[in-house]
């Protein structure tokens, strides 16, 4: 079945930038999206990107996708504080269904 | 548009007690989504419908579990004879999807947070 991977935690510095990495299984996957969890909220939306494009940029996110390797990665440039939050990357199959979702990544942002 | 809301936020119960939780979507949106989370885990799909037609239940929805959307609008999640096992994060999305290739994002709610003492 599908199944998809990330790291579980990032320190990075206020200011710098973050690159967050995920991996995932299913060749057939159409669109793949990065939500962003912060304690005891919802998931928010942060960027999707087509399995045909292998870039996306929206204001400080660019979305890489390296679908012969099933990389995907998603870099913040200039880190915030507010920032600070659980990142999940998630997969939608040829189905289109339902989403997949990485066991999420901390990431921690220090001033 | 206020979002996908969730009722009630927390829901603390015994063990064996049957338990619902409430999912009101965008309005527009004609799909809608259950996930459970558990802590340190990204969610895992449960079941979706679209309108009121249920198509799709994963294995983790055992017999215990059943979901409804009767008029297509909201949805509610039943857990009869709860389980330790069941406290999680309940998270309910809906989506609006009209036509094929388009990513028809799915919204998410705050959760429902269940406890079985």
């Amino acid at each position: 079945g599908e199944d998809v991977e990330q790291s579980l935690f990032l320190s990075v510095r206020e200011g710098d930038s973050s690159v967050i990495n995920c991996t995932y299984t299913d060749s057939s996957s159409t669109y793949l999206y990065w939500y962003k969890q912060e304690p005891g909220a919802g998931l928010q939306l942060l960027t999707y990107i087509f399995s045909n494009m292998d870039m996306k940029q929206d204001q400080r996110l660019t979305v890489l996708l390296n679908k012969k390797d099933k990389h995907l990665s998603l870099r913040i440039a200039d880190t915030q504080t507010g920032d600070s939050a659980i990142y999940f990357c998630a997969e939608r199959g040829a189905a289109g269904n339902k989403l997949t979702f990485g066991g999420g990544t901390r990431v921690l942002v220090k001033p | 548009d206020t979002g996908v809301s969730q009722n009630p936020r927390h829901k603390i119960t015994k063990r064996g007690q049957n338990v619902t939780f409430r999912c009101d979507p965008i309005s527009e949106h004609n799909r809608l989504y259950w996930y459970r989370q558990t802590l340190g885990q990204g969610p895992e799909f449960l079941t979706y419908f679209q309108n009121e037609a249920q198509l799709e239940k994963s294995r983790l929805l055992s017999d215990r579990f059943s979901a409804e959307r009767p008029k297509g609008s909201f949805s509610t999640l039943e857990i009869q004879r709860t389980e330790q096992g069941d406290s999680a994060m309940y998270l309910c999305a809906s989506s609006l999807h009209y036509l094929a290739g388009v990513p028809y994002e799915q919204y998410f709610g705050p959760g429902t947070r269940l406890t079985v003492t």
